[in-house]
This record gives C-alpha cells, sequence and structure tokens, in this order.
C-alpha cells in the first residue's frame, strides 16, 4: 500500500497564499486526490492528479510531479471559511480499489 | 445531487452490544467503502465491497463486519462492540476504480460512543 506523508498543522493569514505538501511512495502509483474536511463534516473532493503538472480550480490549484513522489495543494486569496483539514490520498496499487488517506494537514486561517 | 446518506449522525451503544450501521447511495455506484477516522490517525479502511455480495477487507478488519445484498446499500456490523471502537464511522462510494471521475463520495458520518 501507499505510505502517505503530510504535516500535521499550518497556519496563515487571510488573503495570503498558502501551499500544503503530501509525499507517498511512488510504487503502484495511479494518482492523487486531495479533499477538504471541514470540522465535524465529511470530506469532500477538491482534485485529482495523475499526470505531472499544475491543475487549477479557481482559487485551488494542484501540482503533481510522480518521478518524485510529490504533490502540493496550493490555496490562494485565502478565506476564514477555507480553515479546515486537508487530506491527501493515493490509490494503494495499480488497479486497485483502495485509497490510502494521509492524517490531514488541519489549516487555520487568521485574520 | 450526489448522495450517500447514513442511518444515524449519533450514536451510544453499550460493550459487548451488536451495532448496525448503515450507508446507501442513490448514485449506482459499483464500489462502496466503511472507513474509521480517529484524531491522529486518520481516515483508515474497514471494508470495502465492489460489487454486491462482495466484499474485501481494508487495512484495520478486526472486530468488523459487512454486508451488501443491494447495490445501493453497504452495512458495517460491530459483532460485539467494544470501547476501542469509539469512533466516527464514514461511508463513501465511487463508480469504480481508476480515473479522476472516480473520486469517493462520503456520507455525512456517525459518531459512535461505546459505553
Amino acid at each position: 500500500g501507499q505510505n502517505i506523508d503530510q504535516p500535521t498543522e499550518m497556519t496563515a493569514t487571510e488573503g495570503a497564499i498558502v501551499q500544503i505538501n503530501c509525499t507517498y511512495q511512488t510504487s503502484g502509483f495511479n494518482g492523487l486526490f486531495w479533499y477538504q474536511q471541514h470540522a465535524g463534516e465529511a470530506p469532500t473532493f477538491l482534485s485529482y492528479n495523475v499526470l505531472d503538472g499544475l491543475e487549477e480550480k479557481g482559487r485551488f490549484s494542484s501540482f503533481l510531479s510522480r518521478s518524485k513522489g510529490y504533490s502540493y495543494l496550493l490555496l490562494k486569496e485565502l478565506q476564514m471559511k477555507d480553515s479546515a483539514s486537508y487530506l491527501c490520498a493515493g490509490y494503494s496499487g495499480a488497479g486497485s480499489y483502495q485509497l490510502t488517506f494521509g492524517k490531514g494537514t488541519k489549516l487555520s486561517v487568521i485574520p | 445531487d450526489v448522495k450517500v446518506t447514513q442511518s444515524s449522525r449519533y450514536l451510544v451503544k453499550r460493550t459487548g452490544e451488536k451495532v448496525f450501521l448503515e450507508c446507501v447511495q442513490d448514485m449506482d455506484h459499483e464500489n462502496m467503502f466503511w472507513y474509521r477516522q480517529d484524531p491522529g490517525l486518520g481516515l483508515r479502511l474497514i471494508y470495502f465491497s465492489y460489487d454486491v455480495k462482495m466484499k474485501e477487507k481494508g487495512d484495520i478488519p478486526e472486530g468488523y463486519s459487512v454486508s451488501r445484498e443491494k447495490k445501493e446499500r453497504f452495512s458495517l456490523i460491530l459483532e460485539s462492540a467494544s470501547t476501542n471502537q469509539t469512533s466516527m464511522y464514514l461511508c463513501a462510494s465511487s463508480l469504480q476504480a481508476g480515473g479522476p471521475w472516480n473520486e469517493q463520495f462520503f456520507g455525512p458520518g456517525t459518531r459512535l460512543t461505546v459505553l
């Protein structure tokens, strides 16, 4: 299975840009997901990367480097409502149905 | 609109009781999953199912069983609840493995407390 690693907590200021990193082992790689989870709520899908490069979706972008086993989620123009946990997840192997989640990064946005 | 529902938001049970957690999805998805989420440990997969009557163990299946008699419904069973099964339980579904359209959609979660 995958081994997903991401920072436990981060703090950033409203209006700023923050980058949340995620590293994973490259064997059996088949795409990487980012989910957002507000406290007490279910995770919701943000992005999926399977090819190298940056994918932009409004204020959120996700980057992948398959050779380095590295991804990041970039949040621009931070808003207070972006305070949440951000979960990185990858398939456990080629053709696998099983996602392995990182422990999540709790982002606190301060005024 | 995509919908995954779970039978209870909050549940309190006693040690030794048999507990059923129900999950229903209305998206005609093949795959369904049960996770538990604990502080500091993240989301961990208990069981999943890729078809009716099919099931596969996840990372932490001990103490749990599952049932999938119909495509839309996936049940998690705690045969004899113990205090270390106090947790948030999340159900998810996805269309099939692989590809960006196969994100997992999560239900609202059931917070189970075992006394």
